[in-house]
């Protein structure tokens, strides 16, 4: 079993929709971070959620961590096909070590 | 702004031979990571590196992959003997303090014929 399950594994939407993806395990983490991975980078970290129930802005992306500390989720309102990438969820464990989820791979259309 | 710098972008390379992955991490970092993702799966954690010794490493990062910082900007991800399935796209990442946030270079992707 996956320790971070992320869904869905793609999305195709139209410009200017909104979307949620979701990152859920059966774990219970101090903290989750979210990165997103252009083609032909690495992972660039965008959030670190780490209370119960907080909520992160960041522009036109809204990150939750779930009360019981399990689950995230990533919505993006009115996608840009600029924010076209994989979104991955991780989490830190022991000396530092990053466990990532598998990924949603988002395409928004122009 | 300070990057993780990763070479080759591209490595080919015959199974059974030996391949020397290199990065300079940001330059005030102290502690370094591999990982590597193969085509279509999730990243993968292989091994991280403080204070010039292996702190953690996963089941992945076998005796047929070493890691070693021989100068004060490089470190480096060798695999002794390459088999197909270690093609992958291999980064590096470093941090400057102890579970600080992690940056990753852009990669090298790795194809073993």
């Amino acid at each position: 079993t996956q320790l971070l399950e992320q869904s869905p594994q793609f999305l195709s939407i139209q410009e200017g929709e909104n979307l949620t993806v979701y990152c859920n395990s059966s774990s219970v983490f101090s903290s989750l971070q979210w990165y997103r991975q252009e083609p032909g980078e690495g992972p660039v970290l965008l959030v670190t959620v780490v209370t119960g129930g907080e909520v992160k802005k960041l522009k036109r992306l809204t990150f939750q961590f779930g009360d019981a500390r399990k689950d995230s989720s990533l919505h993006i309102t009115a996608a840009q096909p600029g924010d076209t990438g994989l979104y991955l969820c991780a989490v830190a464990w022991a000396g530092n070590m990053l466990t990532f989820g598998g990924g949603t791979r988002l395409m928004v259309k122009p | 702004e300070p990057e993780v710098t990763q070479t080759p972008s591209h490595q080919v390379t015959q199974m059974g031979q030996e391949v020397i992955l290199r990065c300079v991490p940001i330059s005030n970092h102290l502690y370094f990571y591999w990982y590597r993702q193969i085509l279509g799966q999730k990243v993968e954690f292989l091994v991280s590196f403080y204070n010039n010794e292996i702190s953690e490493k996963s089941e992945i990062f076998d005796d047929q992959f070493s890691v070693e910082r021989p100068d004060g900007s490089n470190f480096t991800l060798k695999i002794r003997s390459t088999k197909l399935e270690d093609s992958a796209m291999y980064f590096c990442a470093s941090t400057e303090r102890h579970k600080n946030i992690q940056y990753f270079g852009a990669g090298t992707r790795l194809s073993v014929l």
